[in-house]
C-alpha cells in the first residue's frame, strides 16, 4: 500500500461548485498533514495544514480523521484560478525522519 | 526577500554525461531538501540537511547520485553519468525547522536524451 493515497482525477467542474478531495495515508504515527498546491510547471505550495479538529480558510475547509487515516479537502464556490492540482502530505517524527511525504496529487479543472 | 533559487532552470544532457543542478536557500534556513517529481511516481524526497549536514538520504535512487551542501548557502545534486530514467523535474525546498513549512523553488527539469 503506497504511503499516501489520492485519487488522481482529473476533477472538472463549473465556477461555483463544490468539490472535494480524500486523501488516505497509511502510517498511522503520521503527526502533520497538509494540502499542498501546484500549479502546472511550478513549485508546490502550502495551501494550508490540517489540524485534528478540522479547520477552514475562506472558502476551503481541511477535515482529518486519525481512525480512518483519512484527509479531505473541501472547496466551495470554486473559482477558475482554483484550477491546479491538489497533493496530500504527511509528516511523521522519529528517527531521522520527518520529511513530507507526498500523495501523487488530485488534478482539479473548473471550467467557466 | 528571495525565495529559494535553483539553476539551471532547463537542463538537456546526452545519456553518460554529468548533470550538476544547484541551489540556494532561503537566508535562515537550516534544511534544505531536494525532490524528484515525475508523473509516474509523484514528488520523492531524495536527500535532506540540516546545518549543511546530510541527515537522510535513503530517498538517493543510485550511487550515481550525490548531494553536497558546502555552505549555509549553496547545495549542489550531481548525477553521473546520467541516463534517459534520470529525467524528471528537481526541486529544492528549504525550511527553518522541520515543524516549519517547507518552501520550494521553481524547480529544474532535466532531460537526458
Amino acid at each position: 500500500r503506497k504511503e499516501v493515497e489520492q485519487d488522481p482525477g482529473p476533477f472538472n467542474v463549473p465556477e461555483g461548485a463544490t468539490v472535494a478531495f480524500n486523501c488516505t495515508y497509511s502510517n498511522s504515527a503520521s503527526q502533520s498533514f497538509f494540502w499542498y498546491r501546484q500549479d502546472c510547471r511550478k513549485e508546490p505550495k502550502l495551501l494550508m495544514s490540517v489540524y485534528s479538529s478540522g479547520n477552514e480558510d475562506g472558502r476551503f475547509t481541511a477535515q482529518l480523521n486519525r481512525a480512518s487515516q483519512y484527509i479531505s479537502l473541501l472547496i466551495r464556490d470554486s473559482k477558475l484560478s482554483d484550477s491546479a492540482t491538489y497533493l496530500c502530505v504527511v509528516k511523521s517524527y522519529g528517527g531521522s525522519q520527518g520529511n513530507l511525504i507526498f500523495g501523487k496529487g488530485t488534478k482539479l479543472s473548473v471550467k467557466p | 526577500d528571495a525565495g529559494v533559487i535553483q539553476s539551471p532552470r532547463h537542463e538537456v544532457t546526452e545519456m553518460g554525461q554529468e548533470v550538476t543542478l544547484r541551489c540556494k536557500p532561503i537566508s535562515g534556513h537550516d534544511y534544505l531538501f531536494w525532490y524528484r517529481q515525475t508523473m509516474m511516481r509523484g514528488l520523492e524526497l531524495l536527500i535532506y540537511f540540516n546545518n549543511n549536514v546530510p541527515i537522510d538520504d535513503s530517498g538517493m535512487p543510485e550511487d550515481r547520485f550525490s548531494a553536497k551542501m558546502p555552505n549555509a548557502s549553496f547545495s549542489t545534486l550531481k548525477i553521473q553519468p546520467s541516463e534517459p530514467r534520470d529525467s524528471a523535474v528537481y526541486f529544492c525546498a528549504s525550511s527553518r525547522d522541520l515543524a516549519y513549512e517547507q518552501y520550494f523553488g521553481p524547480g529544474t527539469r532535466l532531460t537526458v536524451t
